[in-house]
């Protein structure tokens, strides 16, 4: 079983959709979990980050950690055009000290349509 | 601020050649890291450093070296490239905490 999973779509919603995108894992030592969006050809940056469990809203992006059940998701609102990327979960044991290193998931391609 | 910058953009290579890609932050991140991103595979970290001097291996390290006599940079060597390594390379810092700053990657062809 891997580490992380992530369906990687791809995912296709018109826009105004609400979006909602899942990662499960299997280490219940993660404690940090997060959210990168990567645009084609350009380098991952930060959307949203969680710590344990519940959830965490940010203007049209809501992330939500269940720990009991091993799961996390995305959820985007009222989605547009430029929210088309990759969506990559990752998580981490470590606080952020040497011992910190990301888990990734692959990555979904979603597509939102005008 | 710059932010981290990866150089080459793109590169083709024979199979058997070396070559070293770089990456630069100029934010005084203590932590780097290196990450392959193969096609639907997500991101695998190579080696990463956290501080200068100190270096470690990460998931995938066979096949590369890396190096960090400066805050700023942190090089990896890529020594008798393989097909295998054809993938696109992602440098990333990190302050204290756990935002990651990843720099816009080297495109990486091995014929």
């Amino acid at each position: 079983q891997k580490e992380v999973e992530q369906d990687p779509g791809p995912l296709s919603v018109p826009e105004g959709a609400i979006v909602s995108l899942n990662c499960t894992y299997s280490n219940s030592a993660f404690q940090y979990f997060m959210w990168y969006r990567q645009y084609s050809r350009k380098g991952p940056e930060l959307l949203m980050y969680t710590y344990s469990s519940g959830n965490k809203e940010d203007g049209r992006f809501t992330a939500q950690v269940d720990k009991s059940s091993k799961y996390i998701s995305l959820f985007i609102r009222d989605s547009q055009p430029s929210d088309s990327a990759t969506y990559l979960c990752a998580m981490s044991a470590g606080s952020g000290g040497s011992n910190y290193k990301l888990t990734f998931g692959k990555g979904t391609l979603l597509t939102v349509n005008p | 601020n710059a932010g981290v910058t990866q150089t080459p953009k793109f590169r083709i290579l024979k199979i058997g050649q070396s070559m070293t890609l770089q990456c630069t932050q100029d934010m005084n991140h203590n932590y780097m890291y290196w990450y392959r991103q193969d096609p639907g595979m997500g991101l695998k970290l190579i080696y990463y450093s956290v501080g200068a001097g100190i270096t470690d291996k990460g998931e995938v390290p066979n096949g590369y070296n890396v190096s960090r006599s400066t805050t700023e940079d942190f090089p990896l060597r890529l020594e008798l490239a393989a097909p295998s390594q054809t993938s696109v390379y992602f440098c990333a810092s990190r302050p204290p905490g756990n935002e990651q700053f990843f720099g816009p990657g080297t495109r990486l062809t091995v014929l």
